[in-house]
């Protein structure tokens, strides 16, 4: 079956600072979705991807849609206490998502 | 606009019992998605269905486990005579489309076989 990889699994920044993850796989999706989680509930949507080469932000978060369509990244910029949280990337072939295992983001303030 | 809703949010179970788990969609989504998390996992598709319509149960194991979303009411995932093995956050998604990809999803029901 398909498998992401996503990187790195965790990460402890500093308040301010500016946070990049990515995620790769073997196949080709036409959509990547990045979520975040916070324990106990469920992924939020923070952006979505359609076209390859796309470059999308929302607010402090960008998001590419890697040319080969084999990956993509997350970058946040300027971090505060509560960007902490799990990121997933998530891979889209028609309605199926294939998730990553997650990047645990710690914001030191 | 409400979002997605499910219920309950905490289950617990004997071995042996059934579990049943309830999602209603986002108003004006027909798309619902169910979706197994184990802890410190991703999340791993299960199943894919429209209003009366299994369309996708390939995540699904072929027993014990069973997803219907009538006409009217919520979606609803079966797990009858549960184990151990079937603890883990389960959430359910939906969609107004099946293209477009984007999901939504609900807060999850946490089960735990005791």
């Amino acid at each position: 079956g398909q498998q992401l990889n996503q990187s790195p699994q965790s990460m402890f920044i500093q308040e301010g600072e500016d946070v990049s993850m990515n995620c790769t796989s073997s196949s080709i999706f036409n959509t990547w979705l990045w979520y975040k989680q916070d324990p106990g509930e469920g992924p939020v949507l923070l952006i979505a991807l359609y076209k390859a080469g796309e470059l999308t932000s929302n607010g402090r978060l960008t998001a590419q849609f890697g040319i080969t369509r084999k990956d993509s990244f997350l970058n946040i910029s300027a971090s505060i206490p509560s960007d902490v949280g799990i990121y997933f990337c998530s891979g889209g072939s028609n309605y199926k998502l294939t998730f990553g295992k997650g990047t645990l983001l710690t914001v030191n303030p | 606009n409400a979002g997605v809703m499910q219920n309950p949010r905490h289950l617990v179970r004997r071995r042996g019992q059934e579990a049943r788990l309830r999602c209603s969609p986002m108003k004006g989504h027909s798309h619902v998605y169910w979706y197994r998390q184990l802890p410190e996992e991703g999340l791993k598709f299960m199943v894919y269905l429209q209003k009366e319509n299994i369309i996708d149960e390939s995540g699904m194991p072929k027993e014990r486990f069973s997803a219907e979303f009538p006409k009217e009411g919520p979606s609803i995932l079966r797990i009858q005579q549960v184990v151990r093995g079937d603890s883990a956050a389960y959430f359910c998604a939906s969609s107004p489309d099946r293209v477009l990809g984007e999901q939504f999803f609900g807060p999850g029901t946490r089960l735990t076989v005791l």
